[in-house]
């Protein structure tokens, strides 16, 4: 399996400031034949299901503001929040699909 | 859009079987593929396997050998059911939608499933 570690477990940004969270994979999630990482970012608020924010690593799925961005390659992956809303407080997962069993990080609680 | 609803018993006895349905609204199963994860606080996000509309299905190994993921696409539901279960088995399950790939949108709510005598 795909071990995702994410760092650090809880962070506590104040509003209007940077936030980044990063993503580590036990291998590459970049499949050569695409040149795509596999690789996704979930929000999750408090007493709702996660909520797909990213994937292809960087690509934001629709609606989703575009404070939040994501980067990287191979196995080493940033989710950013360039000016941290109130509502943004949350839960936030990476998880690979580039192979099965699909894996996610531990999560990262953001708070204020 | 497509919206899933989790439904199924609360509470589940130690050695038994779990079952959940998941229906799905505002749009057709046949299609995509349809995925079951549960969330507990010892082991985070855990994806259990999918079924895809036409019946196929895929397992994670650490459960293979109790799941079984079920579709009905006349009733637009997909099943879930966990056999010998233990109280690391407790934990809030979900469904999802999830694509060609291996992504996951939208959720249902999730339902909490506790195993205790």
């Amino acid at each position: 399996d795909i071990v995702m570690t994410q760092s650090p477990d809880s962070l506590a940004v104040s509003l209007g400031e940077r936030a980044t969270i990063n993503c580590k994979s036990s291998q590459s999630v970049l499949y050569s034949s695409d040149n795509k990482n596999y690789l996704a970012w979930y929000q999750q608020k408090p007493g709702q299901p996660p909520k797909l924010l990213i994937y292809w690593a960087s690509t934001r799925e629709s609606g989703v503001p575009d404070r939040f961005s994501g980067s990287g390659s191979g196995t080493d992956f940033t989710l950013t929040i360039s000016s941290l809303q109130a509502e943004d407080v949350a839960l936030y997962y990476c998880q690979q699909y580039y192979s099965t069993p699909y894996t996610f990080g531990q999560g990262t609680k953001l708070e204020i | 859009q497509v919206q899933l609803q989790e439904s199924g018993p609360g509470l589940v006895k130690p050695s038994e079987t779990l079952s959940l349905t998941c229906t799905v609204s505002g749009g057709s199963i046949g299609s995509d593929y349809w995925s079951w994860i549960r969330q507990s606080p010892g082991k985070g996000l855990e994806w259990i396997g999918y079924i895809y509309y036409s019946g196929s299905t895929n397992y994670n190994p650490s459960l293979k050998s109790r799941v079984t993921i079920s579709v009905d696409t006349s009733k637009n539901q997909f099943s879930l059911k966990l056999t010998s279960v233990t109280a690391a088995d407790t934990a809030v399950y979900y469904c999802g939608r999830g694509d060609y790939y291996g992504r996951f949108d939208p959720w249902g709510q999730g339902t909490l499933v506790t195993v205790s005598s």
